[in-house]
């Protein structure tokens, strides 16, 4: 299996514009997560998915973030609109969901620049 | 409630020195812990869990970690740190109350002195 795949890997953009990230995650696993890297805040879990529902999105800041997952192979992070302070590495992760014990496989992440 | 607090932000060893990064957690129900790994612009890959088995777990690339319950740890070890050991190194905590959830520690970032 070629892992959890995400695109695109660097994204800069303007404030203002609409950004989609993108994850898929490896084949079978039922739960897939959102998360978010800064050197301010470290790892936030932003949202989780358990077969292709949205189990839990506390951790998504605003109204600008939603996450979608129509299928059990794809999944998608959008922003909009973007501003300066979204800046950061945003990881996807999937895992088999057998149990609490389960690891969590993680993409290679999209480094995300707002200017 | 569960939570990881890793006791070092950063560690500085010699090559060829043994590595120590310490790790406490809390939580309220039997935990499965986990270490994973951080390299520079990458992604984060797994090191080690502990999932109630054995309480001395061996990871990849020599690092290991013991359970101790009485006293809420779950440090990582090596007997010999190499160069490329350098990385930032997360704590996580998990249990069944949470579900697949991770509460992730703030990170220990290694540097290996030559």
């Amino acid at each position: 299996d070629a892992g959890v795949i995400q695109s695109p890997r660097h994204e800069v953009t303007e404030m203002g514009q609409e950004v989609t990230l993108r994850c898929k995650p490896i084949s079978g696993h039922d739960y897939l997560f959102w998360y978010r890297q800064t050197m301010m805040r470290g790892l936030e879990l932003l949202i989780y998915f358990n077969n292709n529902v949205p189990i839990d999105d506390s951790g998504m800041p605003e109204d600008r973030f939603s996450a979608k997952m129509p299928n059990a192979s794809f999944s998608t992070l959008k922003i909009q609109p973007s501003e300066p302070r979204d800046s950061a590495v945003y990881f996807c992760a999937s895992s088999p969901g057998q149990g609490a014990w389960d690891t969590q496989y993680f993409g290679p992440g999209t480094r995300l620049t707002v200017l | 409630a569960q939570s990881v607090t890793q006791l070092d932000s950063h560690v500085s060893v010699s090559e060829g020195t043994p590595v120590l990064l310490r790790c406490n957690y809390s939580s309220s129900y039997s935990p499965s812990l986990f270490w994973y790994v951080q390299h520079p612009n990458k992604g984060l890959q797994l090191l080690l869990k502990y999932t109630s088995a054995a309480t001395l777990v061996k990871g990849i690339n020599g690092f290991e970690a013991e359970f101790k319950k009485s006293e809420t740890s779950f440090h990582l070890t090596k007997p010999s740190a190499h160069m490329s050991d350098a990385a930032e190194y997360f704590c996580v905590v998990s249990d069944v109350n949470t579900g697949n959830q991770f509460y992730f520690g703030t990170g220990t970032s290694l540097t290996v002195i030559p």
